[in-house]
Order: C-alpha cells, then structure tokens, then sequence
C-alpha cells in the first residue's frame, strides 16, 4: 500500500528556509495530486500547496511569496520550500496525497507528520 | 477566519446520532471531504464527495450536502469517535484547498 514520509531538519532558525521532503513508497507518484498541509500546536490544519506530478502548483494565497512545491518522479519525492520563517511558521508538516487527476477530492493518505520548530 | 465554518465543539451521548456542520460559499459548487484527528495522531479520511466512504471507515459515518452546508453524520456513536473532525473543500475561487476551524466531538 501506499506510504507517505515527511523528512527534513526539526529545527530552522527565524529567517532562513524550511525544507521537507516527502517520500512516496508503495505505489507511484504519477497521476495525483500532492499536498503540503501544516497544524500549528493546538491548531486547526492549513493547506499550504499542492502539486500534480507534471508539475503543476498552486499555493495558499496567504503563503504564496513564500511557499514553493516542487516534484521529482524519478525519485517519487516532492518538496515544501518555506521562506523567511517565523515563530508562526512552528507547526506538523503533514505531506498527503489528493485525487487521481483532480483536486479537492479528498486526502487519502497522510504522512505521520514532522514537527518544524522556528527558534534560534 | 476561514472561508469554511464549523461549530467548535460538540457533544453526542454514547450510540445516540451526532450531525457535524460545515458551511461556506464554495459548498454551493465543491464538495467536502471530512477528517477524524485523534490526539498525537495525523488525520484520517473519513467521508468525501458526494457519497464516498473510504472502506476502512466504519459505515456508520455517513456525508451529505444541502445549499451551502455540508454534514458528516455518525449514527450510534461510539467511545472511540472522540476526536477533532475537519472538513475541506476548494475555496470561492475553485483554484485552492481550503480547512474548516475543525469541531471537537466529545462523546458522553
């Protein structure tokens, strides 16, 4: 069955850039649509971006100069790119997979979540 | 605030039936999916489209849409239905993904 796995640094100092990376195991990335959703501690979720696996994106408004997806298939990975990070960007990064040629259908998987800490 | 509203909690009797709500704009043209979140835990798909139940969720979670609201209904719930749910949707423009606050169910 299909897996989803977040990685990347635990902690990211104020102003620099988070990166994660979200591993597909289990099936292939081609096809779906692929999310980057965050919940700050004691939070609701927040959708960040998705990106279909030719490539295609699009970014929450509210994020948009400062979030970029990216995908690569021959590795079944794609990215989160995060800038000038704050305090407010502390949270559970979730990676999770979306419909099969569309999107807003529903997040069928889900990684286990990494949680990102913003301090110095 | 989000463009999606749901109640901040509510609170069912053990096997009695509990209707969770989720309003907004873009319902009117895009359907919700629903989410269970139990502490420490990532979500869980638990109802999407306009009659999906994924096949591990048990079939007493049941969806439906009317207007600009959409409903995750759980007849007879049970202990374990204790959790956060969320609903999701696109937004007005159609182009992004949108999160509802979530509701915390407790169950009595």
């Amino acid at each position: 069955q299909v897996q989803l796995q977040e990685s990347g640094p635990g902690l990211v100092k104020p102003s620099e850039i988070l990166s994660l990376t979200c591993t597909v195991s289990g099936g292939s990335i081609g096809g779906y649509y692929w999310s980057w959703i965050r919940q700050p501690p004691g939070k609701g979720l927040e959708w960040l971006g998705y990106i279909y696996y030719t490539g295609r994106t699009n970014y929450n408004p509210s994020l948009k100069s400062r979030v970029t997806v990216s995908v690569d298939t021959s590795k079944n990975q794609f990215y989160l790119k995060l800038n000038s990070v704050t305090a407010a960007d502390t949270a559970v990064y979730y990676c999770a997979r979306d419909g099969i040629g569309n999107y807003g259908i529903g997040f069928d998987i889900w990684g286990q979540g990494t949680m990102v800490t913003v301090a110095s | 605030s989000s463009e999606l509203t749901q109640d901040p909690a509510v609170s069912v009797a053990l096997g009695q039936t509990v209707r969770i709500t989720c309003q907004g704009d873009s319902l009117r043209s895009s359907y919700a999916s629903w989410y269970q979140q139990k502490p420490g835990q990532a979500p869980v798909l638990v109802f999407y489209g306009k009659n999906n139940r994924p096949s591990e969720i048990p079939d007493r979670f049941s969806g439906s849409s009317s207007g600009n609201t959409a409903s995750l209904t759980i007849t007879g719930a049970q202990a374990e239905d204790e959790a956060d749910y969320y609903c999701n949707s696109r937004d007005s423009s159609g182009y992004n993904l949108v999160f509802g606050e979530g509701t915390k169910l407790t169950v009595l």
